[in-house]
């Protein structure tokens, strides 16, 4: 069965990196699509950022762009998400996300448990 | 990109319908049929309930609807069970091809 695993969340200082992984397993990275979602303490979900199957197409939230790097290795099955220059209002649960398609409107159908980075002095 | 507008909270009693509005631009909402409905009980994983604005993937209850007008996008939820409280979103596709969320609605169930 499909099951993503996010991990590499933790608590860091502000200003410094850190870089998350979500591992997928029952089905095959490299024909879909992936996104990350967060969810700061309290507030509501928030998008991140999308990588199209074979990584050609990246875009990203404004809040993020220029700072946070989504990237992907088809050949380990595991989705990554690169975060630098670490703000304190970047506290949050991160999510991945399997597109349904290699690049698509559809999808969310399944989701990993989430990874919390909080950055704080 | 701002978020789009859903009201913070929506309650309704067993078997009642219930609808849930999301409210975007003519810019996101209002240009693509791409806007999608989660599910989100705190703790868990998000649950993907509608996509494309009125797709239901497979396993989601019937119970379950969507649509849109304008630049407003609706979740409608019938026959309103216990199981049913928690918190919806909803998500549209943007000119920039990213992802905008609303921020939130917790549905009550009286």
């Amino acid at each position: 069965q499909v099951q993503l695993v996010e991990s590499g969340g933790g608590v860091v200082q502000p200003g410094t990196s850190l870089r998350l992984s979500c591992a997928a397993s029952g089905f095959s990275l490299s024909s879909y699509g992936m996104h990350w979602v967060r969810q700061a303490p309290g507030k509501g979900l928030e998008w991140v950022a999308v990588i199209s199957y074979d990584g050609s197409n990246r875009y990203y939230a404004d809040s993020v762009k220029g700072r946070f790097t989504i990237s992907r290795d088809n050949s380990k099955n595991t989705l990554y998400l690169q975060l630098n220059s670490l703000r304190t209002e970047d506290t949050a649960v991160y999510y991945c996300a399997k597109d349904n398609q290699g690049y698509s409107t559809n999808w969310g159908t399944y989701w990993g448990q989430g990874t919390l980075v909080t950055v704080s002095s | 990109q701002s978020a789009l507008t859903q009201p913070a909270s929506v309650s309704g009693s067993p078997g009642q319908s219930i609808t849930i509005s999301c409210t975007g631009t003519s810019s996101d909402v209002g240009s693509y049929n791409y806007v999608s409905w989660f599910q989100h009980h705190p703790g868990k994983a998000p649950k993907l309930m509608i996509y494309d604005v009125s797709n239901r993937p497979s396993g989601v209850s019937s119970r379950f609807s969507g649509s849109k007008s304008g630049n407003t996008a609706s979740l409608t939820i019938s026959g309103l069970q216990a199981e049913d409280e928690t918190d919806y979103y909803c998500s549209s596709f943007t000119p920039s091809s990213t992802w905008v969320f609303g921020g939130g609605t917790k549905v009550t169930v009286l």
